[in-house]
């Protein structure tokens, strides 16, 4: 089965400090990758997704992610974070069967992002 | 503006209850989806629908139960077979395009009293 690994249960930075997020997924042909932010008691935003070209993307609120298929690894990144990104990030890769995409999404397990003054 | 919602925002339930909770979309979305929310347990998928009238079981469709009767609705009941049935609902719903991501509401909180 397809898997979406983030290592990171939860991660503190100071406000102005450079961010990136792992996140790691099962081999498969040309994953389509997702990350969404989450903030307490709301639902998921979408910040940037990558479906193939272009191996650096660009999303909203100054996120960027790198999709390295040698790695297996489709990290998030930010230079400069602020107080207003501390919240829950989850990646998700979409499921693919039989050539047709259900549209499926595997989560990973989310990382919590706590931005320190 | 075009979105989903749910609602209500905070719901309880008595034991031995089954309690419905609604998802409406004006997207024009022909997928729609439920997950289940746990602290540190990520999203779980309960059932999701890929067109009108039809529905297939999620990873953890035991005690709960949907229907597509419309384009726009995906209500899911939480039935007395779910033993553990607190938690937060996500609805989401997606374009059936290759590749399109799945957009989501803001949530149902299920507690029991």
């Amino acid at each position: 089965a397809q898997s979406v690994t983030q290592p990171d249960i939860h991660i503190t930075v100071s406000e102005g400090a450079s961010l990136e997020l792992r996140c790691n997924y099962s081999y498969g042909a040309t994953p389509y990758l997702f990350w969404y932010v989450q903030s307490p008691g709301q639902g998921l935003q979408l910040l940037l997704k990558y479906f193939s070209g272009d191996t650096l993307v660009q999303g909203i609120k100054g996120f960027e992610a790198e999709f390295k298929r040698s790695q297996s690894s489709f990290n998030l990144r930010k230079p400069s974070v602020h107080w207003s990104d501390a919240a829950e990030y989850f990646c998700a890769r979409l499921d693919n069967a039989g050539g047709t995409s259900y549209g499926k999404l595997t989560f990973g397990q989310g990382t919590i992002l706590t931005v320190h003054p | 503006d075009g979105g989903i919602t749910q609602s209500p925002k905070y719901l309880f339930r008595k034991e031995g209850q089954n309690v419905t909770l609604s998802c409406e979309q004006n997207l024009n979305h022909d997928a729609m989806y439920w997950y289940r929310q746990d602290p540190g347990q990520g999203l779980r998928l309960i059932y999701y629908s890929q067109i009108v009238n039809d529905f297939q079981k999620g990873d953890i469709a035991e005690g709960y139960s949907v229907s597509r009767e419309k384009k726009e609705s995906f209500p899911l009941t939480v039935t007395s077979a779910q033993k553990n049935p607190t938690a937060f609902y996500l609805c989401a719903s997606r374009e059936h395009r290759a590749g399109q991501p799945q957009h989501f509401g803001d949530g149902t909180r299920l507690s029991i009293l």
